[in-house]
């Protein structure tokens, strides 16, 4: 199926541990993106690449850091978890402006 | 910066009711305006999209309409199903941007 997914769709850990959240996308987009939505379902986005290159980049902890291997996948790799860092993050890619995105699944992070 | 304000939830309506959920918008130029909506436990899906002002986006019953002169992008569906109920998040990107900016979400509950 064509799709954005993303592994693991639920992850619980200790406070201090790494942990990667994988992104893959068989769209053909070009453009992939990261969001956090807290427990009040705000999103907020939090890094995209375009082509593998950064484009955007909000003000998150650099204990966030996305990997792009190319361009049909965006990795996030988060280091010394913290509590606040419980959250879902969504995966997201695009082909051009103006034509909203398409979303994985999610991945509910849950620090303890 | 571009912003998007929606109104709060959560909304409980009773199946067949008319509903509507107002958004509008703060963004320079001409962005582009997006519904999406997030079911229990699932990733968002794109509901509708309007590109330029005075058209109408429409799907599976729901419509909404560019405004503007408004600024604004209001949902509606004019007889509400029990599965409808949901998260509904207005959205906008800006013009030759790759960033969506979302509304903090409007939750429905449709009850028989």
């Amino acid at each position: 199926d064509t799709a954005v997914s993303q592994t693991p769709k639920y992850l619980v850990t200790q406070m201090g541990n790494d942990k990667s959240i994988k992104c893959e996308q068989n769209l053909g987009h070009d453009t992939m993106y990261w969001y956090k939505q807290d427990s009040k379902k705000f999103l907020k986005i939090m890094f995209s690449y375009n082509n593998k290159e950064l484009i955007i980049n909000e003000t998150v902890p650099n204990r966030f850091s996305p990997k792009s291997p190319d361009k049909a996948h965006l990795n996030l790799h988060i280091n010394s978890l913290e509590l606040g860092d419980s959250a879902v993050y969504f995966c997201a890619s695009s082909s051009e402006v103006g034509y909203g995105y398409t979303f994985g699944s999610g991945t509910r992070l849950t620090v303890v | 910066g571009d912003s998007v304000t929606q109104m709060e939830g959560p909304v409980t309506l009773s199946e067949e009711a008319f509903l509507t959920i107002n958004c509008t918008y703060t963004a320079t130029g001409y962005p582009s305006l997006f519904w999406y909506v997030q079911y229990p436990g699932e990733g968002l899906q794109l509901l509708l999209k309007a590109t330029k002002a005075d058209d109408k986006g429409s799907n599976k019953g729901f419509e909404a309409t560019y405004r503007k002169e408004t600024t604004s992008f209001h949902l509606e569906k004019g007889s509400v199903q029990v599965s409808d109920s949901a998260v509904y998040f207005c959205a906008l990107q800006g013009a030759g941007s790759y960033q969506l900016t979302f509304g903090k979400g409007t939750k429905l509950s449709v009850i028989p």
